[in-house]
């Protein structure tokens, strides 16, 4: 079955300090891969997303994730972590049948000064 | 402002009472659809459109129903409510299947 896995349901770190949020699926396929955020209260945002191409990919507000085929993985960082990052993060495929999305269960990050 | 909309932000209600959580998009997106989320379970699809009149199931649509009569607009029905219903729902909506998509702002239900 197609799924996707979030390693940690939350994460902590200090302001300044390296995100990396993990992200594992499951395909036999490469699929459309998505990381988007959820800040309180508001709906979800696209922050980046891979179809083909470059592996590793740049989104909005410093993230970048890369796409690693022999480790199904698909993992979200980003060098310097703000105060204004502090959100709910979800990674995302595309199902076989491009119907939907698939998420993964989310990793609430927090960000401490 | 290209956006999607839901109404209501926020609703509580009784068990059996029918409701509609109304949305709508002006992006002139082709495919829209609903979720449910939940703690710990991600966003689950309940339903979606490739375009008027064209719905189909998604992973979770028991006890929901939906129509597609304009391609802007995408209600979610709730006939009779009940407490397993209880989520916060969002509505999203794209040009077409691999592409971003949109979200609204959600709309969270208590159903008692």
């Amino acid at each position: 079955a197609q799924s996707v896995t979030q390693l940690g349901s939350h994460v902590s770190v200090s302001e300044g300090a390296l995100v990396l949020l993990r992200c594992n699926y499951s395909s036999s396929v490469p699929p459309y891969l998505f990381w988007y955020v959820q800040y309180p209260n508001q709906g979800l945002q696209l922050l980046l997303k891979y179809t083909t191409g470059a592996t590793l990919v740049k989104g909005i507000n410093g993230f970048e994730a890369e796409f690693k085929k022999s480790e199904t993985s698909f993992h979200l960082t980003k060098p310097s972590a703000h105060m204004s990052d502090a959100a709910e993060y979800f990674c995302a495929r595309l199902s076989g049948g491009y119907n939907k999305l698939i998420f993964g269960a989310g990793t609430r990050l927090a960000v401490h000064p | 402002e290209a956006q999607v909309t839901q109404n209501p932000r926020y609703l509580i209600t009784v068990t059996g009472k029918k409701l509609t959580v109304t949305c709508s998009q002006n992006m002139n997106h082709e495919y829209m659809s609903w979720y449910r989320q939940d703690p710990g379970l991600g966003l689950r699809q309940i339903y979606y459109s490739m375009n008027v009149e064209v719905t189909d199931k998604g992973d979770v649509p028991e006890g929901y129903k939906v129509s597609r009569k304009e391609k802007r607009n995408f209600p979610l029905i709730l006939e009779s409510p009940s407490p397993n219903q209880t989520s916060l729902y969002f509505c999203a909506s794209s040009l077409g299947f691999d592409n971003e998509q949109f979200f609204g702002p959600g709309t969270r239900l208590t159903v008692l």
